[in-house]
């Protein structure tokens, strides 16, 4: 069954670090979609992305966000100065299109500890 | 904006039935979702309801009433590996389309 791979699993960085995380969507699909989930508490979005561009971003997605689809496969979420509150479960998923769009896949997810 | 309400919690024993209810404010509305997540892993899609009535996949089935705004995932002769956090969404853009997410109800399946 396709699924959505995401690296690294966990990453430790200093508060104030550049972090990059990746993901590969499912191949035919054409949503690409970043979710945080602080421990314990609900799934946040943050950013859609499609077409090569950003769709929605939420009030969490400022400008320390960015995301970009370097090629055919990846798609990143990079946080240019972490902070201490960035440290959470961040869930990449994608989906089709249409009524496709409420079916997400999600990845393992990558767990960032900023200290 | 939207918000949903759900229960944080509910328990039940092997083969009992339980009922996670959902209720929701959005600004527009094109479809309640839920996912299930086990111990902080991948969530993982269960059902969706874009119109009123009862949809059934196996041991789930979700319900919706739009002119309640509510919405209720049923598990049936539940597992424990029915265990874990149950999440309803809504999608409310008709566009390019945002999941929100409740906050999720932790069922606890007792033998």
């Amino acid at each position: 069954e396709p699924e959505v791979t995401q690296t690294p699993s966990h990453q430790v960085t200093q508060m104030g670090q550049e972090v990059i995380l990746r993901c590969v969507p499912i191949s035919n699909h054409l949503y690409f979609y970043w979710y945080r989930q602080i421990l314990g508490q609900k799934v946040e979005f943050l950013v859609s992305f499609y077409n090569n561009e950003i769709s929605e971003k939420s009030e969490i997605f400022d400008d320390q966000f960015s995301v970009e689809r370097p090629d055919g496969s990846n798609f990143t979420l990079k946080i240019r100065s972490t902070k201490l509150e960035d440290s959470a479960m961040y869930f990449c998923a994608s989906s089709e299109i249409g009524t496709g769009a409420n079916v997400l896949t999600f990845g393992a997810g990558s767990r960032l500890t900023v200290l | 904006g939207q918000s949903l309400e759900q229960p944080s919690e509910v328990t039940a024993v092997e083969g009992a039935i339980v009922q996670i209810n959902c209720t929701y404010q959005t600004s527009g509305f094109y479809g309640l979702s839920w996912y299930q997540q086990h111990d902080g892993g991948a969530p993982t899609f269960l059902s969706y309801n874009a119109l009123d009535g009862l949809e059934e996949t196996g041991r789930f089935s979700s319900f919706l009433s739009r002119s309640d705004s509510y919405g209720y995932l049923l598990l049936q002769e539940l597992q424990m590996k029915d265990s874990a956090s149950y999440f309803c969404a809504v999608r409310s853009d008709s566009g390019y389309s945002t999941l929100t997410f409740g906050k999720g109800t932790m069922l606890l399946v007792s033998p």
